[in-house]
Formats: C-alpha cells, structure tokens, sequence
C-alpha cells in the first residue's frame, strides 16, 4: 500500500538545525511531488514548500526561504526537509504529502492535491 | 499575499446538511482542495479540483466554487465527520491554506 513514513520526534535548542526525514513506498517514487507541511500545537496548517523527486526540483515558501533545503535520495525513495536556525516558534508537527503535481519551475500546471500524507513528525524547539 | 477566510466552527445536527466556507479574492478562478484532519491524526484529502472526490471519500462530501467563496457541503452528516477542515488553493506558486473550521456534530 502506498504509504509515507516520517522520522521520529526531535528535540532541539534555539539556533539549532533539524532534517526530518520522509520515506515512501508503494508507487513510483518519481512520479510525485512531495510538499511538506507543519502544524504549530492547536494552530492550522502552514505549506513550507516542494521538492520534486525526479529532478531535485524545490519551491519554498517565501515564509521559509534561506531556512530550509528539500533534497531526496532516489536509491531509497526517501526526501528530507531540513529547517535551520531554528527558533520556539518553530516547535512543530512536520508533515510530508505526496502530490500528483506537474510543475514547469515554479508554475504548477497541474495538481491533484495533497492524496496521502505522513504520520507527522513533532519538533520541539525549546532551550 | 493571498488569504482564504474560513469560519473558525459550524455545528450541524447529526443527518443534516453540513455547508463550511471558504473565501479569496477571485476564488472561482482557481482550483480549491479540502481536507479533513481528526483530532491527532493526519490529514485526509476529501475534495480536489473543487467537486471531484477522490477514492475511498463517501458520496456525502461534495464541493462548489464560484466567484469568491468555494464550499464543502457534506450530506447527511455522521458522527465521524466531526473534524477539523481546511481549504487550500494556489496563488501564483504558493500553496495556501484556510484558517481551518471546525465542525461539531451535535
């Protein structure tokens, strides 16, 4: 079945980076975008960007440029997202969905959604 | 930057029709997704490309979008649609999600 899963929870002190990790199965890896979003305790959900596995293609958020890297490992269907400098209010849920997603650079032209998502990866970001 | 507006609850009566908006500039003119996210778990895609419903989502999801506001309407509501929901949209090249409503079936 296809499935996402995450790395486990961190704990991290201000100023700090964390990689949290994404590894899919059960469908061609290259064939779909993965996006990452994150979920703040009893807030909404925030997008923070893509990475297009096939090419190493990303689009960040403008929210998150300069902090955070995409990249992927086709050999073991794994994308990673790493967030640096981390501050408290970075404290998190980090979600991976994969995303039937055709983009020429930034310019999506066309996308089906977020179909299936991680389990989350909860970072604490705490002193 | 692009915001879409959602009301923060709606409370429906079990068997009744549930209706959750979702507001932006221009709205209809694009593509509006919806996704329903329970209490500790991940979310779940219940509506893409404003009407379609993707396998495994119960008939009683629809949507619509036109002019300023998309809405997800769900028929007969159960007691396990009780859940957060949020739309989402692109602008230019960034995704971008509503507030999130949360719907409470009483």
């Amino acid at each position: 079945q296809v499935q996402l899963v995450q790395s486990g929870a961190e704990v991290k002190k201000p100023g700090a980076s964390v990689k949290v990790s994404c590894k899919a199965s059960g469908y061609t890896f290259t064939a779909y975008y993965m996006h990452w979003v994150r979920q703040a305790p009893g807030q909404g959900l925030e997008w923070m960007g893509w990475i297009n596995p096939n090419s190493g293609d990303t689009n960040y958020a403008q929210e998150f440029q300069g902090r955070v890297t995409m990249t992927r490992d086709t050999s073991i269907s794994t994308v990673y997202m790493e967030l640096s400098r981390l501050r408290s209010d970075d404290t998190a849920v980090y979600y991976c969905a994969r995303a039937a997603q055709m983009s020429s650079g930034p310019v999506v032209v066309y996308y089906y959604g977020l179909d299936v998502w991680g389990q989350g990866t909860t970072v604490t970001v705490s002193s | 930057s692009y915001e879409l507006t959602q009301p923060p609850s709606v409370s429906v009566s079990p068997g009744q029709t549930a209706s959750i908006t979702c507001s932006g500039d221009k709205l209809g003119n694009k593509y509006t997704y919806w996704y329903q996210q329970k209490p500790g778990q991940s979310p779940v895609l219940v509506i893409y490309q404003d009407t379609k419903r993707p396998s495994g989502i119960p008939e009683r999801f629809s949507g619509s979008n036109s002019g300023n506001t998309a809405t997800l309407t769900i028929s007969g509501t159960q007691a396990m649609d009780e859940a957060d929901y949020y739309c989402q949209a692109w602008d230019s090249s960034t995704v971008v999600f509503g507030g999130g409503t949360k719907l409470t079936v009483l």
